[in-house]
């Protein structure tokens, strides 16, 4: 199966920007990988921010976006809020098989 | 309104078997397309599988480690989705989620379970 890798924490100011990546290990990332982003806070069932690479639920925050970069799905928050302080997990498609990436710990500091 | 309720978890001993189920209400199950996703304690979210609806075949994914312990099926008459985990072992520890996430038109949801706790010990 194929391993799906992302950082596993990253910290961010207030107001800041930061962009987290999702890799996979048979290659790049694309379209059809069908790269899904999730936010997680602790106690609470996972949340879909991005689906389809770019796509966004009508919850999803505009300082919110996913997009492909460098072979990568990646996702990026611009103007970072205490509240988005939160696991990320990014989801790929395997030919309809997914696979988790193993989560970023994002902290707002 | 949305809902979806998992039961079934429980504590199991090594090699047993167990069945969990969703039941959905609050929306057309018969064209939704339904996933399971589990979370070991302290853990990542791990991917389990996925079923179509059966206007888009009604087909099923799983996740190759599993090596085939663990079915989803569906009974679009009870509004219902089931995951048959056999074999289980410990490494099997966690929360299950269902979850809604599109439909046979190709719309997007987000929609889960409050999550049910399957505990595989001796």
């Amino acid at each position: 199966q194929a391993v799906v890798s992302q950082e596993p924490s990253l910290t961010v100011s207030p107001g800041g920007t930061v962009t987290l990546t999702c890799d996979s290990s048979t290659g790049a990332v694309t379209r059809g990988h069908y790269p899904y982003w999730f936010q997680q806070k602790p106690g609470q069932a996972p949340r879909t921010l991005i689906y389809d690479t770019s796509d966004k639920h009508s919850w999803t925050p505009a300082r919110f976006s996913g997009f492909l970069l460098g072979g990568k799905a990646a996702l990026t928050l611009s103007g970072a809020q205490p509240e988005d302080e939160a696991e990320y997990y990014c989801l790929l498609s395997y030919s309809g098989v997914g696979v988790f990436g193993g989560g970023t710990k994002l902290t707002v500091l | 309104e949305v809902q979806l309720v998992e039961s079934g978890g429980g504590l199991v001993k090594p090699g047993g078997s167990l069945r969990l189920s969703c039941s959905a209400s609050g929306f057309s199950f018969t064209n939704a397309w339904m996933k399971w996703v589990r979370q070991a304690p302290g853990k990542g979210l791990e991917w389990i599988g996925r079923v179509k609806s059966k206007p888009n075949g009604g087909t099923t994914d799983h996740a190759a480690p599993l090596n085939g312990r663990f079915t989803i099926s569906r009974d679009d008459s009870q509004n219902m989705l089931y995951l048959q985990m056999n074999s289980l072992q410990t490494e099997d520890t966690a929360v299950y989620y269902c979850s809604y996430y599109r439909d046979t038109s190709g719309q997007h949801f987000d929609y889960w379970g409050q999550g049910t706790l399957v505990t595989v010990s001796s």
